[in-house]
Parts: C-alpha cells; structure tokens; sequence
C-alpha cells in the first residue's frame, strides 16, 4: 500500500514569506503528526491531528499552525519564515491515537525547506 | 517534561563486532519505537515496544524494553556496512500520538 507522502519535497523561500506543506497518511489512517528536524534541535514534535482536531501541540510558536480535512490530509503552514525555520519537516502517520492502539507510526519522506 | 536520552551519540565499531545502544527516559511509558535514518532519508520504523520485558529481533538487531527501569536497548550482533545510519529511539506519551526522541545515535560500521 500507498506510503506517506508529503509534498512539495524542496522548497526554498525567502525570509518573510509563508509556505505550505502537504501531506496525504496512508490510507485509512486518522492520526497525522508534524515534526521538525534541524542538526541543533533534533527531531521536535509540532502537533498532532486526529479526525480533524488538534490534539497536541508542540512548544513552537504561533506562526506554526496546521489543520486536518475529513479525508486525513493534513497542511502545515508557516507564516512570516524566519532562517532558523530551514530544517525538514516530517509528517507521522498512525491508525489511531494514543498508546492503546499500539500502532507503528510511518514517516513520509519529509519537505526540505530552505529559508534564505 | 519528558526526556529521552540515548548513549552513546557517535559510535564506531569493526564489521562483526556487537554493540549495544542505550535509551534513557524519564516519566513512565509504555510505548518505545525504535526508527533508523539514512542521511538525507526519513525515518524507517525498526520496532515497536509496547510492554515491559518486551523483545524484539530482526535480522542483526534486537531491541529490548524495561519499563521500570526506563531503559530500551537496541543490541546489534555481528555489525555489517549496511547497518550504518543514525538511530533514534522514541518514546510515546500516554495521551495522543505524540513521540519525543533522543538525541540520535550515529553509527558507522567500518570494514
């Protein structure tokens, strides 16, 4: 079956700028996360959406936002991109949420975006 | 706040050599991944703990869970070139889907 997928896979803009990353779970999936990865900060949880709702939200600021559609696709959006925003970001997707599902959670290839 | 420690963060080791990686965490858990990065990759789950004591084998790695103690290992046996990546263990909190990782082990299997 169909993995992860996360769209666009580069991407390189300009400081003061927005952008929006895509990214389509593996079917029949519900639970979609956000990460970011930079080589100083690791891999940092951004937020969780589960059957269109947040519910968890990492320590990132305000101009981090996201939103799930009711077929599980989710968006990320960064507004007003600052340098230290270059880093890949990671979508996870999961059957359910919460540890009584038990379930592996899958990583798509992940957006490069380079902020200059 | 939950934190994940892993030991060492950079390990090089000799073709059929075994070693053992070692992830700390902090509040209590009941779930543990285990994922491998290649550079420039994404994350390619290698295991899933879900209870104490649990132990889990594929090919040349075995990973372990001890939830009292707050400790997975992740054993390699017999290393090979192959076997080079970055390896993050994680760990789940109770509520949601959210993974908080270590820091990343580096491994480099030399010849």
């Amino acid at each position: 079956k169909a993995g992860v997928t996360q769209t666009p896979r580069y991407l390189i803009k300009t400081r003061g700028q927005q952008v929006t990353l895509s990214c389509s779970p593996i079917s029949g999936h519900r639970s979609v996360s956000w990460y970011q990865q930079t080589p100083g900060q690791g891999l940092q949880f951004l937020f969780e959406y589960f059957s269109e709702t947040q519910r968890n939200k990492g320590n990132f600021p305000g101009r981090f936002s996201g939103r799930q559609f009711s077929n599980s696709r989710s968006e990320m959006n960064v507004s007003t991109l600052e340098l230290g925003d270059s880093a890949l970001y990671l979508c996870a997707s999961s059957l359910a949420s919460g540890t009584s599902s038990g379930n592996t959670i899958y990583f798509g290839e992940g957006s490069w975006l380079t902020v200059v | 706040e939950l934190k994940v420690e892993q030991n060492p963060l950079f390990l090089s080791m000799q073709e059929g050599k075994n070693y053992t990686i070692y992830c700390n965490y902090s509040t209590t858990s009941d779930r543990l991944y285990w994922y491998r990065q290649d550079p420039g990759k994404s994350l390619e789950s290698l295991f899933v703990l879900l209870s104490n004591g649990a132990v889990k084998q594929e090919g040349r790695l075995m990973a372990s869970l001890d939830t009292k103690a707050r400790l997975s290992t992740l054993h390699i046996t017999a290393a090979v070139h192959d076997l080079s990546a970055t390896y993050f263990c994680a760990v789940l909190k109770t509520s949601g889907s959210r993974l908080t990782f270590g820091e990343g082990t580096q491994l480099t299997v030399n010849p």
